[in-house]
């Protein structure tokens, strides 16, 4: 079945540090990834997405990939701000399947 | 334009209770699903409910249960309540059953089961 595996956190950076979180996957056929974001106290919102292979998707200086030969989709910022701290989720979802999360990362940036 | 709301936000229940969240999705939304998040997981899907009716389920016993109204709004209900029940109820809408990239989350309901 499908299924994302996603880096473990907690990671914390210091203010304008550089991001990656990883994300792969296992699919059958062509998935749609995803990145949600959840602040504190709040519901997921969804912060990118890439429909097929070699798509980046991007949103608020986040960017991600869909590399299809490493089954990757990997979180990246370049400058991260402390208003980022929050927990990211990947996911996919494939055909007309439901969305298929990854466990979350949470991420504290610190000033 | 509203979002998707859910209601209450918070609740408390013991074991062999039973309890109906709620749900209003976005408006010109008419499809509905259901998750489940456990603290410290990623949200695990329920279900999904489009005219009516249950369209997708996924790994749940039938103790849970939903119902959609002709406004599209849709409950939740969870029979004879275990201590595992308790986590984030997201509900989420989209315009159209099947677009998945197109949902929206509710802030969610948290069960406490004691």
């Amino acid at each position: 079945g499908n299924s994302v595996t996603q880096m473990e956190g907690p990671v914390t950076l210091s203010e304008e540090a550089f991001l990656t979180i990883n994300c792969t996957y296992t699919a059958t056929g062509y998935p749609s990834l995803f990145w949600y974001v959840q602040y504190p106290g709040e519901g997921l919102q969804l912060l990118l997405k890439a429909t097929k292979a070699d798509d980046k998707g991007s949103n608020k200086g986040f960017e991600a990939t869909y590399r299809k030969e490493t089954t990757s989709f990997h979180l990246e910022k370049g400058s991260v701000q402390v208003s980022d701290s929050a927990v990211y989720f990947c996911a996919l979802a494939s055909g007309n399947t439901p969305l298929v999360f990854g466990k979350g990362t949470r991420l504290s940036v610190i000033a | 334009d509203a979002g998707v709301t859910q209601s209450p936000t918070h609740l408390i229940k013991t074991r062999g209770q039973q309890v109906t969240l709620r749900c209003s999705p976005k408006s010109g939304h008419d499809t509905v699903s259901w998750y489940q998040q456990a603290l410290g997981q990623g949200p695990q899907f329920i279900f999904q409910y489009y005219e009516e009716e249950e369209r997708q389920r996924g790994n749940f016993p039938d103790r849970f249960s939903g119902h959609q109204f002709p406004n599209y709004s849709s409950e939740l209900n969870v029979n004879a309540l275990l201590l595992g029940d308790s986590a984030l109820y997201l509900c989420a809408s989209s315009p159209i059953s099947g677009r998945q990239e197109t949902q929206y989350f509710g802030p969610g309901t948290r069960l406490l089961v004691l």
